[in-house]
């Protein structure tokens, strides 16, 4: 079945350790994205890509890095976690970039830093 | 600054019709996205209005107003299974979208 799928399903993470959130998507788009959801704000966008080889700086970048090797795969890194960085993380890809396009979201990766 | 207007909780009964209200204030305005989110679940695609108007897709509808920046989306013949989230997100000059902290609906029978 297409669409995006993101490991772990949940994570319990001990502050200060080092994570990688996997995320893989199998429609061959251009674009992915990172967010973050916490009760009672809106999404956020931590980073994106907007194609195999480019990354950019979301509104919440700070602790967080990626990379985007080739189209299917953009990991998110925390290097060093943090309780705040406690969220629930979303993965998404659209089609295009540069334009208002659909984007599609995997089921997420619920991560606990204590 | 941006930002993103939405009710944090509405309740509505089943077989009614409810409108969830946005409004947004973004640098740029390239449209409107709304999307469905099932509580544990992800995001999924509803609506994009980019011109004013109305837009009708089977029970929900979608409206939007880029002079007063307003938008709305309306559900018809409620049912259950719409007991979820409604997450606005205004796309902004960039093409990002900015998000709004969603409107929790709630079904009763």
């Amino acid at each position: 079945i297409a669409g995006i799928t993101q490991a772990p399903t949940s994570q319990i993470l001990a502050a200060g350790r080092r994570m990688t959130l996997r995320c893989t998507q199998d429609m061959r788009h251009n674009a992915m994205y990172w967010y973050r959801q916490d009760l009672g704000l809106g999404l956020r966008l931590i980073h994106y890509s907007n194609t195999a080889g480019t990354t950019g700086k979301g509104e919440v970048p700070d602790g967080y890095s990626v990379s985007r090797a080739n189209t299917d795969d953009f990991p998110l890194t925390l290097a060093s976690a943090v309780p705040s960085q406690t969220s629930v993380y979303f993965c998404a890809s659209s089609e295009a970039s540069g334009v208002a396009d659909t984007q599609y979201f995997g089921p997420g990766t619920r991560l606990t830093v204590l | 600054g941006q930002n993103i207007d939405q009710p944090t909780e509405m309740t509505a009964t089943e077989g009614a019709i409810v409108q969830i209200n946005c409004t947004y204030q973004t640098s740029g305005f390239n449209g409107l996205f709304w999307y469905q989110q099932h509580a544990g679940e992800a995001p999924t695609f509803l609506s994009y209005n980019v011109l004013d108007g109305l837009e009708e897709k089977g029970r929900f509808s979608s409206f939007l107003s880029r002079s007063k920046g307003y938008s709305y989306l309306l559900l018809k013949e409620l049912q259950m299974k719409d007991s979820a989230s409604y997450l606005c997100a205004s796309v902004d000059s960039n093409y990002q979208l900015i998000w709004g902290a969603g409107t929790k609906l709630i079904i009763k029978p």
